[in-house]
């Protein structure tokens, strides 16, 4: 059981290219989340799913986009990045209902922005 | 506007002592709470959790207070060992914000033999 998969576990891009962060869960999870973590700071919430085809925003969306075809699959877009998109991003699911079993966390991708 | 905060961003103690991480948080809407530990170049991973209708909850060597009329959290951890060494982050959800996940900006914990 592999859990939550990220890829690539690290990358450097240049300034106004763009990549896709990849996440897949096999636990058949509805819900999924995208965050990101900066030095010293608390993980900040980009992006998340509740089910396929449904998407909505976070606290920090800009210069993101997600999209849910699949349940298993939430890739992270970003268009034009620039330096302060440099950070770890950790993809994140969970079943369903409250969160008294916690989500389960991939190992995170982090990415230089130069 | 920070609504779930650690104040401490280190603590440092003796194998076989207890550990006490503190978290305070300003959203009185916030019904559940959680403690995720993280090691390096890892995801986070989590401990344990605690609904707002109950002020204790126990797991091993994990236990997580709650506090609600002072809005604080603590996690105890006893006794201490030097695997316990991580970064720890509270977090926090309300059921009307679709139960996402609020989190503070992390405790590192480290364990002395």
């Amino acid at each position: 059981n592999a859990g939550v998969t990220q890829t690539p576990k690290f990358r450097i891009l240049k300034i106004g290219q763009s990549m896709t962060l990849q996440c897949t869960q096999d636990m058949n999870h509805n819900y999924m989340y995208w965050y990101r973590q900066d030095p010293g700071m608390g993980l900040k919430l980009i992006y998340y799913s509740v089910g396929a085809g449904i998407t909505d925003k976070g606290e920090v969306p800009n210069g993101y986009n997600v999209s849910r075809s699949t349940t298993e699959d939430f890739p992270l877009r970003l268009e034009l990045a620039a330096p302060s998109q440099t950070s770890v991003y950790f993809c994140a699911s969970r079943k369903g209902g409250r969160e008294k079993y916690g989500y389960t966390f991939g190992s995170g991708t982090r990415l230089t922005v130069v | 506007d920070q609504q779930v905060k650690q104040n401490s961003p280190s603590l440092s103690v003796q194998e076989g002592r207890i550990s006490i991480l503190n978290c305070d948080y300003t959203n009185s809407m916030f019904d559940y709470f959680l403690w995720y530990k993280k090691y390096p170049a890892e995801g986070p991973t989590f401990l344990i959790s605690i609904s707002s209708i109950k002020d204790k909850n126990e797991d091993g060597r994990f236990t997580v207070f709650l506090n609600k009329s002072a809005k604080h959290l603590s996690l105890h951890i006893v006794p201490s060992q030097p695997g316990d060494s991580a970064v720890y982050f509270c977090a926090a959800s309300e059921e009307t914000s679709g139960s996402r996940l609020t989190f503070g900006e992390g405790t590192q914990l480290t364990v002395n033999p």
